[in-house]
């Protein structure tokens, strides 16, 4: 398996309060993603990077902000979580933008 | 829109049915094509990818699948399927028109086989 860390694994939070999610690799890939996972919607991108300090949106950035300070890490924020941001969210990696992805274990987020 | 379309949310079979699962596509351009799996608990993992070249292309597992640009289809199968194989499975598009930055993922197909 690639070297994906994500941190925390679970984590509920109240309305209102900002919540940082974080992505760690260990395989020196430049492309780093970004997505929530829901239910009849599959995996949908929130932003992404393309090397330190380079990221763009994806197709739900509203309400997400990323950072990546360093090629290993993939900071996501949720300046103000909603209940409609409880999601479970995984961080992805490539070495080529167009190729195969691989998956962090995910992180479960409840927004009460 | 542009999307990717999955046929069946949920399939049930019993162990040693064939599987084919379906995915088209909206993208009229060039795409790379990927299926993921899900097993429970697990994180996403490919299973199989279509960059060019033969359409028919082997994964891991035992699972196989079928470009056929006329149809932009892109559908997995399996002979044989195991208890095993009860797992999420995502069918993905990346259409290279865009940049190649975004991987479009269907919704997924649960499949639940019976022992």
């Amino acid at each position: 398996d690639a070297g994906i860390t994500q941190s925390p694994r679970h984590k509920v939070t109240e309305t209102g309060t900002p919540v940082t999610l974080r992505c760690h690799q260990t395989e020196n890939h430049r492309y780093m993603y970004w997505y929530r996972q829901d239910p009849g919607h599959g995996l949908r991108l929130i932003h992404y990077s393309y090397g330190v300090k380079d990221t763009d949106k994806g197709e739900v950035s509203d309400g997400y902000s990323v950072s990546r300070s360093k090629t290993e890490d993939f900071l996501l924020t949720l300046e103000s979580a909603t209940s409609s941001q409880t999601s479970v969210y995984f961080c992805a990696i490539s070495d080529r933008r167009d190729y195969e992805q691989y998956f962090g274990p995910g992180t479960r987020l409840t927004v009460t | 829109a542009q999307s990717v379309s999955q046929h069946n949310h949920h399939v049930i079979l019993s162990e040693a049915a064939s599987l084919e699962l379906g995915c088209n596509y909206s993208y009229g351009g060039t795409v790379n094509l990927f299926w993921y799996v899900q097993y429970p608990g697990q994180h996403l993992q490919l299973l199989l990818k279509y960059f060019s070249g033969d359409p028919l292309v082997k994964g891991i597992k035992g699972f196989e699948a079928e470009f056929i640009k006329s149809k932009f289809s892109f559908n997995l199968r399996k002979p044989s399927v195991q208890w095993s194989d009860t797992a999420e499975y995502f069918c993905a598009v990346n259409p290279l028109n865009t940049g190649g930055f975004k991987t479009i993922f269907g919704a997924g197909t649960r499949l639940f086989v019976k022992a």
